[in-house]
């Protein structure tokens, strides 16, 4: 199914940097979410975002809904190593039912 | 609690076997997933079960057969599955679609990684 463009597809950071990523699409979403997967482990859910224009933070981590409904980002801020992992952004559609689309991923690695 | 629990963790099969993956869920949620994760690679939808009753099925091969005894428990019937079946499998839950068309939050599970021979 169609999928959201994600970026960056990777980053490598050293430990105490700020963290950007965000995740765009050419339709509309009602909700974004965004996951934290670690390996071998199921995504867990950082930030659920309802409303554009919402910003909403999660101890360093703030996420924002885009003003038109068509992206979001992430940030982290002051990584530390246990921010490894990779991030998904997924997005929902009052049309789409139970679907989430999901972002391909962004995979964050912070060197001490 | 937004626990979302699967067994087993790891699982080994032949291509003629039989198994079951197992999904439990005790946040009261009426609509429960189950997803395909290969690799650095998104969750893909495989089913989505809704009060009880099958609401999705994407196209997914016979050889995956879900099942939903009740509201707090998924199933995943595995027969003759092929290597490039072998992935993480994800079960997921939430509350089903509302009136508004607004879907509550998924919380996903652990996941059982899967390897076939």
């Amino acid at each position: 199914g169609q999928q959201l463009n994600q970026s960056p597809q990777s980053m490598f950071i050293q430990e105490g940097e700020d963290v950007s990523m965000n995740c765009t699409s050419s339709s509309i979403f009602n909700t974004w979410l965004w996951y934290k997967q670690d390996p071998g482990e199921g995504p867990v859910l950082l930030i659920a975002l309802y409303k554009a224009g919402e910003l909403t933070s999660n101890g360093r981590l703030t996420a924002q809904f885009g003003i038109t409904r068509k992206d979001s980002f992430l940030n982290i801020s002051a990584s530390i190593p246990s921010d490894v992992g990779i991030y998904f952004c997924a997005g929902q559609r009052e049309t789409s039912g139970s679907r989430l689309t999901f972002g391909e991923g962004t995979q964050l690695t912070v060197n001490p | 609690d937004t626990e979302v629990t699967q067994t087993p963790k790891h699982l080994v099969m032949g291509m003629t076997n039989k198994k079951s993956l197992k999904c439990e869920q005790h946040m009261g949620h009426r609509a429960m997933y189950w997803y395909k994760q290969k690799a650095k690679k998104p969750p893909e939808l495989m089913f989505v079960y809704s009060y009880e009753k099958l609401s999705i099925n994407e196209s997914v091969p016979s050889r995956f057969s879900p099942e939903c005894p009740n509201s707090s428990l998924l199933n995943l019937h595995l027969h003759a599955l092929q290597p490039e079946d072998s992935a993480l499998y994800l079960c997921a839950s939430s509350q089903p679609p509302g009136l508004a068309g607004r879907v509550d939050t998924q919380y996903f599970g652990p996941g059982t990684r899967l390897t076939v021979l």
